[in-house]
């Protein structure tokens, strides 16, 4: 039973183009969310996070949109950029001290 | 920050054996980690490891299949015992600390395939 859904395997976007990465949940106890960023043969490196009293979290060019009443989160980068190939994991806790529970990720190619 | 690595980076192994993980981490931390990427699924938590306790294992992991060590507090390892082709996943360590989700590190990753 996936709590995070991230239901776009790939995404495919032209550099200089915004990408949108978007990632569902199930639980509501959920009250923290996170992305992470991972490159081949890497661990994944935290990217950004947000906090459910929050509904939007800028950093650079990445920025989280949180819609608790949709359970729905999307992360936006843009403009995007070669670097941003990688594969990104949606991620929630319902606190900062608990189990981060994981999305399958979503494989975003940065095309030129 | 902290710098992770595991050994190895990848093995194939028969069913019936096991395969040991080890994760070394180059600062002391109390928090470890270890995670199991199947093909197609997402990062799951198996068990956290904390130093001079038993890890504590996640609903459908048990200590029988994947023992754990935590000698101290830049070391662990992970062991999957009687692999079976079902077995064959990502396996990942990471670190952190309590309140700070945000800051969990994670390592390069052990690709395991079981024939």
């Amino acid at each position: 039973d996936q709590q995070v859904k991230q239901n776009s395997p790939s995404l495919s976007v032209q550099e200089g183009r915004i990408s949108i990465l978007n990632c569902d949940y199930t639980n509501s106890m959920f009250d923290y969310f996170l992305w992470y960023k991972k490159y081949p043969a890497e661990g994944p490196t935290f990217l950004i996070s947000i906090s459910s009293i929050k509904d939007k979290n800028e950093d650079g060019r990445f920025t989280v949109f949180l819609n608790k009443s949709a359970k729905h989160l999307s992360l936006h980068i843009v403009p995007s950029q070669p670097g941003d190939s990688a594969v990104y994991f949606c991620a929630a806790t319902p606190n900062r001290d608990d189990k981060i529970i994981f999305g399958k990720g979503t494989r975003l190619h940065i095309l030129p | 920050s902290a710098v992770i690595s595991q050994k190895p980076s990848r093995d194939i192994c028969q069913r019936g054996t096991s395969l040991t993980i080890q994760c070394q981490v180059d600062s002391q931390v109390t928090m470890m980690f270890w995670y199991r990427q199947q093909p197609g699924q997402s990062l799951t938590l198996i068990a956290t490891a904390n130093q001079g306790s038993e890890a504590t294992y996640e609903s459908g992991f048990v200590i029988d299949k994947f023992p754990i060590s935590r000698p101290n507090l830049t070391f662990s390892t992970l062991t999957v015992s009687n692999m079976s082709p079902e077995d064959s996943s990502i396996y990942l360590c990471s670190v952190g600390r309590t309140g700070s989700a945000d800051t969990q590190y994670f390592g390069p990753g052990t690709r395991l395939t079981v024939l």
